[in-house]
């Protein structure tokens, strides 16, 4: 069965300071693996996507992410935060050639002036 | 990438009630999926709506109450049934894009309240 656990349900940086969310998955066959934002009151809005092809993914708004099969991670990172990054995100998985996505718990990204 | 607009985008109900959600996307979609946020959690899928065919539940969840349309490959609705205070949640609508159907557009969601 697939799962998704994101450490760290808080995570607080400065702005300017590095953003790293982490996020491990569990899949018994190649994953596509996604982030995911939502901002307040709104749905979520796909950040960046890994679909096999390069393990450095780099998505919108300054966002990329690392596949590591041998560490079975997927984390976030951007290099300078902004204040405009507060939200919350969700790392999720789904099997390829599946259209089941799991969703992980999530981690509010909190970005201090 | 699909535009989704979501109806109503809140609403207070008394528990007992339904209420049914409307999801109107800007262009024809095969697969549509409907999650339940509850507050402070994850998203949940309830069910997968394909057009033509009978909605397919996850386990948790039963035709009964939640009940789900999907006359035409724009539009779907979902009917939160006999509703209690636990149905307190976000409910979301999304479609499928993507080769497998799992890249994701969401609705921006409808915050419900059950007193």
């Amino acid at each position: 069965a697939q799962s998704v656990t994101q450490l760290g349900s808080h995570v607080s940086v400065s702005e300017g300071a590095l953003v790293l969310l982490r996020c491990n998955y569990s899949s018994s066959v190649p994953p596509y693996l996604f982030w995911y934002v939502q901002y307040p009151n709104q749905g979520l809005q796909l950040l960046l996507k890994y679909t096999s092809a390069a393990t450095l993914v780099k998505g919108i708004n300054g966002f990329e992410a690392e596949f590591k099969k041998s560490e079975t991670s997927f984390h976030l990172t951007k290099p300078s935060a902004h204040m405009s990054d507060a939200a919350e995100y969700f790392c999720a998985v789904s099997e390829t050639g599946g259209f089941k996505t799991i969703f992980g718990a999530g981690t509010r990204l909190f970005v201090k002036a | 990438s699909a535009v989704i607009s979501q109806k109503p985008s809140r609403d207070i109900c008394q528990r007992g009630t339904s209420l049914t959600i409307q999801c109107q996307v800007d262009s024809q979609v095969t697969m549509m999926f409907w999650y339940r946020q509850q507050p402070g959690q994850s998203l949940t899928l309830i069910a997968t709506a394909n057009q033509g065919s009978e909605a397919t539940y996850e386990s948790g969840f039963v035709i009964d109450k939640f009940p789900i349309s999907r006359p035409n490959l724009t539009f779907s609705t979902l009917t939160v049934s006999n509703m209690s205070p636990e149905d307190s949640s976000i409910y979301l609508c999304s479609v499928g894009s993507g080769s497998s159907y799992n890249e994701q557009f969401f609705g921006p969601g409808t915050r419900l309240t059950v007193l």
